[in-house]
């Protein structure tokens, strides 16, 4: 059961370079997240998704784009990279939990390490 | 605006021993709150929750403990072990919606032998 995959696992890039990070999931989760986590800070919400064809910002979006055409598939998109785009980037999904208060968390992959130099 | 706030960047504890990890939050609207844990070079994998109708939630020797009037909520961890070093991070939502999690910055958590 592979859960959240995220590729590539590290990546350097140079200034104005463009990118995507690939995260898939296996689970028919409907939820996506992508988080990003600076050194000695908590993870910060970039975009996020709530099903194939629907996405919105969260509270760090500049810089950044997104799509879901798919269930399985959040890409994220880096189309001019700058140095404050060094972080570690997080993918995360989760179940549709409306109808109850069942325990239903984000799941997480292990994350891509990007710097830009 | 930090909505989430874990004070403590770090913490060291004695193998057996009690570890008392600490988060505060500023939002009322936050009904549901979850525990998360972190090894290097991982993704955070989940640990525990609480909801807001509840004061406490136990799962084997994590119990998390939620104060709604103090705004206030902390994971025990009894005994602890040195496997449980990692970094723990503290997260709320709102249910219902799209469940979108707002964390702290995290406390590194040292569980000396």
């Amino acid at each position: 059961n592979a859960g959240v995959t995220q590729t590539p696992k590290f990546r350097i890039l140079k200034i104005g370079q463009s990118m995507t990070l690939q995260c898939t999931q296996d689970m028919n989760h409907n939820y996506m997240y992508w988080y990003r986590q600076d050194p000695g800070m908590g993870l910060k919400l970039i975009y996020y998704s709530v099903g194939a064809g629907i996405t919105d910002k969260g509270e760090v979006p500049n810089g950044y784009n997104v799509s879901r055409s798919t269930t399985e598939d959040f890409p994220l998109r880096l189309e001019l990279a700058a140095p404050s785009q060094t972080s570690v980037y997080f993918c995360a999904s989760s179940a549709d939990i409306r109808s109850s208060y069942s325990n239903q968390p984000q799941h997480f992959g292990d994350g891509t390490r990007l710097s830009i130099l | 605006d930090q909505q989430v706030k874990q004070n403590s960047p770090s913490l060291s504890v004695q193998e057996g021993r009690i570890s008392i990890l600490n988060c505060d939050y500023t939002n009322s609207m936050f009904d549901y709150f979850l525990w998360y844990k972190k090894y290097p070079a991982e993704g955070p994998t989940f640990l525990i929750s609480i909801s807001s109708i509840k004061d406490k939630n136990e799962d084997g020797r994590f119990t998390v403990f939620l104060n709604k009037s103090a705004k206030h909520l902390s994971l025990h961890i009894v005994p602890s072990q040195p496997g449980d070093s990692a970094v723990y991070f503290c997260a709320a939502t709102t249910r219902g919606g799209s469940e979108k999690l707002v964390f702290g910055k995290g406390t590194k958590l040292t569980v000396n032998p």
